[in-house]
């Protein structure tokens, strides 16, 4: 059973619609991240959650604690927003401790 | 702003070679960790690394694999003995010293080839 589920996989929507990402996880964690993966392999942080909600740009990434889920959502989606978006999970409350990856969402956002 | 850089950009090398990959992380960070992703899966954890010693590791990071810190700047993946399975793009992150800012910072990856 995978710790951290993702869904969609793959998404595909037209410019300008509302995007969200969902991710779930099994495991107590003490903190949630939302990355993008760029088609050319580099991986850029977006969020870092341990509760509630942040924003920033036309992202925002919610989580809640208690039902073990976490949302990213994009406004106004534009084709350079194409990438795959990964959640993962920190289980210890040590900035060390091990990270678990979901599998990733293919957005791919067309003009 | 400042970044996260490793090299090479891509490693071809012979099974049972040993290669290093290198990483240069932010300069006050403090945090390091590399990570494994093999073409098509997951990114896979594999080791933190923080006051000179490795804090905690994967399954994944066996005898085959080392980490060192040898200078202020540097932080290197040493795999000895390289197999075919070991091909796959590994990322290198560090992460600020402040309790209060979280965020890992990532490289651009180190494409690795096993032939």
């Amino acid at each position: 059973k995978n710790e951290v589920e993702q869904s969609p996989q793959n998404l595909t929507a037209q410019e300008g619609e509302f995007i969200t990402i969902n991710c779930s996880y099994s495991v107590g964690i003490s903190a949630l991240h939302w990355l993008q993966q760029h088609p050319g392999g580099g991986i850029v942080s977006l969020f870092m959650l341990s509760s509630g909600k942040k924003k920033h740009g036309r992202l925002i990434a919610t989580i809640n604690i208690q039902e073990k889920h976490s949302s990213l959502h994009i406004t106004a989606s534009h084709p350079r927003d194409s990438a795959v978006y990964i959640c993962a999970v920190r289980g210890g409350w040590n900035r060390d401790d091990k990270i678990i990856f979901g599998k990733g969402t293919r957005l791919h956002i067309l003009p | 702003e400042p970044e996260v850089t490793q090299t090479p950009s891509h490693q071809v090398t012979q099974m049972g070679q040993e290669v290093i990959l290198r990483c240069v992380p932010i300069s006050n960070h403090l945090y390091f960790y590399w990570y494994r992703q093999i073409l098509g899966q997951k990114v896979e954890f594999l080791v933190s690394f923080y006051n000179n010693e490795i804090s905690e590791k994967s399954e994944i990071f066996d005898d085959q694999f080392s980490v060192e810190r040898p200078d202020g700047s540097n932080f290197t993946l040493k795999i000895r003995s390289t197999k075919l399975e070991d091909s796959a793009m590994y990322f290198c992150a560090s992460s600020e010293p402040d309790r209060g800012r979280d965020t890992q910072y990532f490289g651009p990856g180190t494409r690795l080839t096993v032939l």
